[in-house]
């Protein structure tokens, strides 16, 4: 069965560059949430969109932004990018209508900033 | 969403049964109890959820207890592969609410040959 792609698995950046996180969603689903998980920590809520509308918004930096396409793929942009972020990130996936039963995650991409 | 207690770790034999306990004292009447597992970097995997009745799938059983404040996750005959954190979430499950899942003080899983 297809499942949530994420791209690139790995991204090298520089401190104050800019990186791009791509994240596809099972067909079908119409719901995208954006997790950053620190090492060692829990993986935290960035953001969420349901048909291209943002719905959900947790501890995302103002330097980062994210946005769904009308095929519903999602891009999170992270400007000026400092040590700090340097995190797995996680994109998660759902059927709007059928959230409750739960997300499937892709498998991440590791971001080491520098 | 309601508050969650988890055992920071846990140890199991391979080929045991593993239970894994979860307080949710605050729990309201329209929260689920979701269980996740993350293994090593990987993205979380969702096994199993429930209201108030035991449920079993291919993965794992949970049962939860009588006034709903607590529950087990029971993974029958626990293999090296199920090494990972375990997380219990309790949510809201909303019809038409694309609401999201918060991670956090889940169990660490060891299971030893």
């Amino acid at each position: 069965a297809a499942g949530v792609i994420q791209s690139p698995r790995h991204l090298i950046k520089e401190k104050r560059e800019t990186a791009t996180l791509k994240c596809y969603p099972i067909p079908r689903h119409d719901t995208v949430y954006w997790y950053q998980q620190g090492p060692g920590q829990d993986p935290q809520f960035l953001i969420s969109f349901y048909e291209k509308m943002q719905s959900d918004k947790g501890s995302i930096p103002d330097r980062f932004s994210a946005q769904q396409f009308s095929d519903y793929h999602s891009e999170l942009n992270m400007s000026s990018l400092e040590l700090g972020d340097s995190a797995l990130y996680f994109c998660a996936s759902s059927l709007y209508d059928n959230s409750w039963y739960g997300y499937t995650f892709g498998s991440g991409t590791r971001l080491t900033v520098v | 969403d309601a508050k969650t207690t988890q055992p920071p770790s846990m140890d199991c034999a391979e080929g045991r049964a593993a239970n894994l306990p979860c307080n949710h004292s605050t729990i309201s009447g329209n929260e689920y109890v979701y269980w996740y597992r993350q293994i090593h970097s990987q993205g979380p995997q969702y096994i199993i959820h429930g209201l108030k009745n035991n449920e079993t799938n291919e993965m794992a059983s949970l049962i939860i207890t009588e006034d709903r404040k607590s529950s087990t996750l029971i993974l029958p005959h626990a293999t090296l592969r199920d090494t990972a954190v375990y997380y219990c979430i309790v949510r809201v499950a909303i019809y038409n609410a694309g609401n999201m899942l918060t991670f956090g003080g889940g169990t660490r899983l060891m299971v030893k040959p």
